[in-house]
């Protein structure tokens, strides 16, 4: 199957500082990524949309000049969230699409900031 | 608005069946999807219904009847692996997914 890969996989940082995660489809070419926050024994809630070359679709209370999105490339987007507060603390997972049906899922990036 | 609902904790015995129960309303429907994300971990692909009916996967089945927008994942021979959220999700008419809150499965020996 459709492999994703996230970098860093976790990764520990101070208030007030930026941190950027990548996003990478290894054997396709996703034209649709997907970033997603989860907390703590809740559900995926989606961030944004990222499509490849245009600007990302962020969804209602996601702050686009905190998490920024950029989607260089078929094969890679990144997130960075800048100016890191403790609240930002969290589980973060990015998806791509292959074809209309499954997303696959990266494994995902646990964010600490202290 | 959009919702699905399904139950927050089920718990099971090793070796047997249990159904996971999934209830949806959203602004319209184009496929139904089950994860399962194991701890600390993303979500993996389980299985996809877009018609009525079941689709049998090995151990795992889905069932779906959008008249009654229901959809039910049915573990069999549950082994302790099996120990996980299963998250249902609905692509609307707009094609983007609507996650439930999940369900997280505990077995026991």
């Amino acid at each position: 199957g459709a492999v994703v890969s996230q970098h860093p996989s976790w990764v520990i940082c101070k208030s007030g500082t930026s941190v950027k995660i990548e996003c990478r489809s290894l054997d396709f070419q996703a034209t649709t990524m997907f970033w997603y926050r989860q907390f703590p024994k809740q559900s995926l809630m989606l961030m944004a949309t990222s499509n490849e070359g245009s600007k990302a679709t962020y969804e209602q209370g996601v702050e686009k000049d905190k998490f920024l999105i950029n989607h260089a490339s078929l094969t890679l987007s990144t997130l960075t969230v800048t100016s890191a507060h403790p609240e930002d603390s969290s589980f973060y997972i990015c998806s791509a699409t292959l074809g209309e049906v499954e997303q696959y899922f990266g494994p995902g990036t646990r964010l600490t900031v202290t | 608005g959009q919702n699905i609902d399904q139950p927050t904790e089920m718990t099971a015995t090793e070796g047997a069946i249990v159904q996971i129960n999934c209830t949806y309303q959203t602004s319209g429907f184009n496929g139904l999807f089950w994860y399962q994300q194991h701890a600390g971990e993303a979500p993996t692909f389980l299985s996809y219904n877009v018609l009525d009916g079941l689709e049998e996967k090995g151990r795992f089945s889905s069932f779906l009847s959008r008249s009654k927008g229901y959809s039910y994942l049915l573990l069999k021979e549950l082994q302790m692996k099996d120990s996980a959220s299963y998250l249902c999700a609905v692509k609307d008419s707009n094609y983007q997914l609507i996650w439930g809150a999940g369900t997280k499965l505990i077995i026991k020996p």
